[in-house]
């Protein structure tokens, strides 16, 4: 069992950066893949990209290419996910989720509302 | 637009059974693993049905998945008040080497 704790809502200007974090306890961090999945009000669930934990080798998302990027620490079992040139339809709750191949994604963050506006 | 198309809503009364179905292409459903997960309002969605059919620990018998070709379905029987919430397929797509959801069946519980 993992627990995954994110960082707090953020408000960001068009064309800025956000950078959230997901702190793992519970498990062996390096065991697991961890993806980030957003969810825009009133929408439905758009994943990301992954990140394997142990090698920190990633995957994006076409959509998100050359503008997002997921690392981790792993002294601190915790993962980022950094999201640049911000635009007003970025305003989403960003979920960090944890699971080992094939096994689904059984453990989410509790979620970070990221608010882009003027 | 999803990848993976799934009927916007559906309903059901307390005690009835209810399927959700979840289609898609030979380069996702077709070719991989389909999961299922359940978002509550307000919540983080929860795993419900990984490996097309299986349960994890904890998940009540009274969900259960299936796939047949390039379609699959999320079935719930002894319908409750507290099932109801959104209800998304998710498969790996070996075209687009990335993750796909379907665009969400919201159950309501009449």
């Amino acid at each position: 069992q993992v627990q995954l704790v994110q960082s707090g809502a953020e408000v960001k200007k068009p064309g800025a950066s956000v950078k959230v974090s997901c702190k793992a306890s519970g498990d062996i961090f390096t065991t697991y893949e961890i993806n980030w999945v957003r969810q825009a009000p009133g929408q439905g669930l758009e994943w990301m990209g992954w990140m394997n934990a142990d090698s920190g080798n990633t995957g994006y998302a076409q959509k998100f290419q050359g503008r997002v990027t997921m690392t981790r620490t792993t002294s601190i079992t915790t993962a980022y996910m950094d999201l640049s040139s911000l635009e007003s339809d970025d305003t989403a709750v960003y979920f960090c989720t944890a699971g080992r191949a094939n096994s689904g994604w059984a453990y989410w963050g509790q979620g970070t509302l990221v608010s882009v506006s003027s | 637009q999803s990848v993976l198309t799934q009927s916007p809503s559906v309903s059901g009364t307390p005690g009835q059974r209810v399927a959700i179905s979840c289609s898609g292409s030979s380069s996702n459903i077709g070719s991989t693993y389909v999961y299922w997960y359940q978002q509550l309002p307000g919540t983080a969605p929860k795993l419900l049905i990984q490996m097309n059919d299986r349960r994890p620990s904890g998940v009540p018998d009274r969900f259960s998945g299936s796939k047949s070709g390039t379609s699959a379905s999320l079935a719930i029987s002894g319908l409750r008040s507290d099932d109801e919430a959104d209800y998304y397929c998710a498969a790996w797509d070996d075209s687009l080497s990335a993750s796909v959801f379907g665009g969400g069946t919201h159950l309501t519980v009449l």
